[in-house]
């Protein structure tokens, strides 16, 4: 298998602007996560996705950003507007189980940088 | 709120010599994950730890899990620079909220 597929991989863009971040879970997972890592504050999950509908967005930071999983194979993050406090390493991770509690395979992560 | 923590943050070790990273963490378990991370890169799955007393084993990790004290360590044998990696424990509550809970992470740094 490809394992869970990010892309893109890197992404610098000026503040204001609208930012997209993509994912492919691994064939046949039922669960999609999306975390944010940084320095100050580690690893957080920010949304996940049971059989394509999202199920706990607790963690999304405020309302510039949104997710979607439009299909088994596909999901996106969205912010918008871009700030500079968003620039991170964002993860999707999948696992087979439809909870969260089974082991979950993280893609490469895109490594955003907001200017 | 499941808190989990991870000590050591940050450890410098030689070449050759054992250490243990501890993941104490605050809520009722059943399921207790570690991952590394290298620099730049993804996490990578390690081990899962599913009972009391579960101990696993890969190369020169070791891993364990103690549910009633609520800690799980990460014991390196005889350290070799390939092991350098930032390690993360993650905790499944047994009950209620069913997300994985990530620790700090510790930095190891092996020295030649």
């Amino acid at each position: 298998d490809a394992g869970v597929i990010q892309s893109p991989r890197h992404e610098v863009t000026e503040m204001g602007q609208e930012v997209t971040l993509r994912c492919k879970p691994i064939s046949g997972h039922n669960s999609l996560f999306w975390y944010r890592q940084t320095m100050m504050r580690g690893l957080e999950l920010l949304i996940y996705f049971n059989n394509n509908v999202p199920i706990d967005d607790s963690g999304m930071p405020e309302d510039r950003f949104s997710a979607k999983m439009p299909n088994a194979s596909f999901s996106t993050l969205k912010i918008q507007p871009s700030e500079p406090r968003d620039s991170a390493v964002y993860f999707c991770a999948s696992s087979r189980d439809r909870t969260a509690r089974e082991t979950q395979y993280f893609g490469p992560g895109t490594r955003l940088l907001v200017l | 709120e499941l808190k989990v923590e991870q000590n050591p943050l940050f450890l410098s070790m030689q070449e050759g010599k054992n250490y243990t990273i501890y993941c104490n963490y605050s809520t009722t378990s059943d399921r207790l994950y570690w991952y590394r991370q290298d620099p730049g890169k993804s996490l990578e799955s390690l081990f899962v730890l599913l009972s009391n007393g579960a101990v696993k084993q890969e190369g020169r990790l070791m891993a364990s899990l103690d549910t009633k004290a609520r800690l799980s360590t990460l014991h390196i044998t005889a350290a070799v620079h390939d092991l350098s990696a930032t390690y993360f424990c993650a905790v499944a509550p047994r009950f209620g909220n069913e997300k994985l809970t990530f620790g700090t992470g510790t930095r190891l740094t092996i020295i030649p």
